[in-house]
């Protein structure tokens, strides 16, 4: 079975200022990767997904992630957030179009 | 979220009572899905639908019953409802999934 962890509860920082959301998967089968963003009272919404190809997937609101089959990884990226970007983020390892979730990581963007 | 309704959007219930949470989409896909979501515990996926007529369970399908009647709609019932099925409940629909509803706050008292 696969799992996924996400290795921080809680990212604080500042406007404008770069931030990585890390995420480390375990499978023994190839697999596909989400991520996924959820504001306060609201469902998720896809922020982007590593089906195959290039290991550099370009999302919605401009993140990035980075597939890392050797390191198991799948690391979230946007090089200067916004205010509007707090919200909670979710990774998701997908074996067979069944996915799992992370516990998430709620991103905190302070003024 | 387009495409994905859910209702009702929020329902109290005593121990031991039943409801259905519903759930359609109007985008055609085959793949349908019910999580919980809980402080901490991220989404756990408690039923599927590969396609029209067929559910496999998840990860915590216990306490719940489905029902995929139509391409449209995937049911979620609570036969007798416990205190630990208080959560937040969300449908998805497609391969992913990509498409989530608003979810069902859902409190048993």
């Amino acid at each position: 079975a696969q799992s996924v962890t996400q290795l921080d509860s809680q990212v604080p920082v500042f406007e404008e200022a770069p931030v990585e959301l890390r995420c480390n998967y375990s499978s023994s089968v190839s697999v596909y990767l989400f991520w996924y963003v959820q504001y306060p009272n609201q469902g998720l919404q896809l922020l982007l997904k590593y089906l195959s190809g290039s290991t550099l997937v370009k999302g919605i609101n401009g993140f990035e992630a980075e597939f890392n089959k050797s390191q198991t990884s799948f690391h979230l990226r946007k090089p200067s957030v916004h205010i509007s970007d707090t919200a909670e983020y979710f990774c998701a390892v997908s074996v067979n179009y069944i996915p799992t979730f992370g516990r998430g990581t709620s991103l905190i963007v302070h003024p | 979220n387009a495409g994905v309704t859910q209702t009702p959007k929020f329902q109290v219930l005593k121990t031991g009572q039943s409801m259905t949470l519903q759930c359609a989409q109007d985008m055609n896909h085959n793949s349908m899905y019910w999580y919980r979501q809980d402080p901490g515990m991220g989404l756990r996926l408690i039923y599927y639908s590969a396609s029209e007529g067929t559910t496999d369970k998840g990860e915590v399908p216990n306490g719940y019953n489905v029902s995929r009647l139509n391409k449209r709609e995937f049911s979620l019932r609570l036969e007798s409802a416990a205190p630990s099925q208080t959560s937040v409940y969300f449908c998805a629909s497609s391969e992913g999934p990509k498409h989530f509803g608003d979810g069902t706050r859902l409190s048993i008292l």
